[in-house]
């Protein structure tokens, strides 16, 4: 079936570690996306990328880092300049229409101890 | 700039019951409209978007919304709710006449329906 993975699902780092999150999709999409989810606030939009090799910041991108290395694969990077990384974070795909939907994976929730 | 308002936190309504969650919007050009369902620690699941046309939408889970340009509103309904609907509902907009990459979410509403 297709669909997006996320790994992990759940994540525990020390301060000061960077950490990395998964996203695969197989549904053939061009564009993906990563959000953080807190409490009450809704989505935030972190990075987005169109097509392989080209990403775009969003609201919140300081201390996240992302590549786009193939159409597939989207990874998220938390570095540790990130303030207040605890959070979930959710990753999405779209087809490049102007109706497309985001289709979301499951998340992962990070954890800093 | 884009926005998007749920005006409740929290909406509680009897199995059975008729529901309602409202959201407003804001944007500059011709706005196309989302729902979202969340369930506990999971992703987003689509349930119907507007996109132009007639303005009562239709979507997964017999749930509905109504597209109201003059109210900026675009509501989710539900004739009859399930405890099953129980969950967490955001509401987003992309405006596509500025050429906008992003969806701007709603801050969500929880949904309680009592058995």
């Amino acid at each position: 079936d297709g669909g997006i993975t996320q790994s992990p699902k759940y994540l525990f780092r020390k301060e000061g570690q960077n950490v990395t999150l998964s996203c695969e999709q197989n549904l053939n999409h061009d564009a993906m996306y990563w959000y953080r989810q807190d409490p009450g606030q809704g989505l935030r939009l972190i990075y987005y990328s169109q097509i392989v090799n080209d990403f775009q910041k969003g609201d919140i991108a300081e201390g996240y880092s992302v590549s786009r290395e193939k159409k597939e694969s989207f990874p998220l990077t938390v570095t540790s300049a990130q303030k207040n990384p605890t959070a979930f974070y959710l990753c999405a795909s779209r087809r490049e229409t102007n109706t497309g939907e985001l289709f979301f994976g499951e998340g992962s929730r990070l954890t800093v101890l | 700039a884009q926005s998007v308002a749920q005006p409740e936190d929290q909406v509680n309504v009897a199995e059975g019951n008729p529901l309602t969650v409202k959201c407003t919007y804001s944007v500059s050009g011709n706005p196309y409209l989302f729902w979202y369902v969340q369930y506990p620690n999971r992703g987003l699941q689509f349930l119907l978007k507007y996109i132009t046309g007639d303005n009562l939408v239709k979507g997964s889970y017999g749930f509905e919304a109504e597209f109201n340009k003059s109210q900026t509103s675009f509501h989710l309904k539900k004739p009859s709710a399930l405890v099953s609907d129980s969950a967490l509902y955001f509401c987003a907009v992309r405006d596509l006449d500025n050429y906008g990459q992003n969806f701007v979410f709603g801050p969500g509403t929880r949904l309680s329906v009592l058995p």
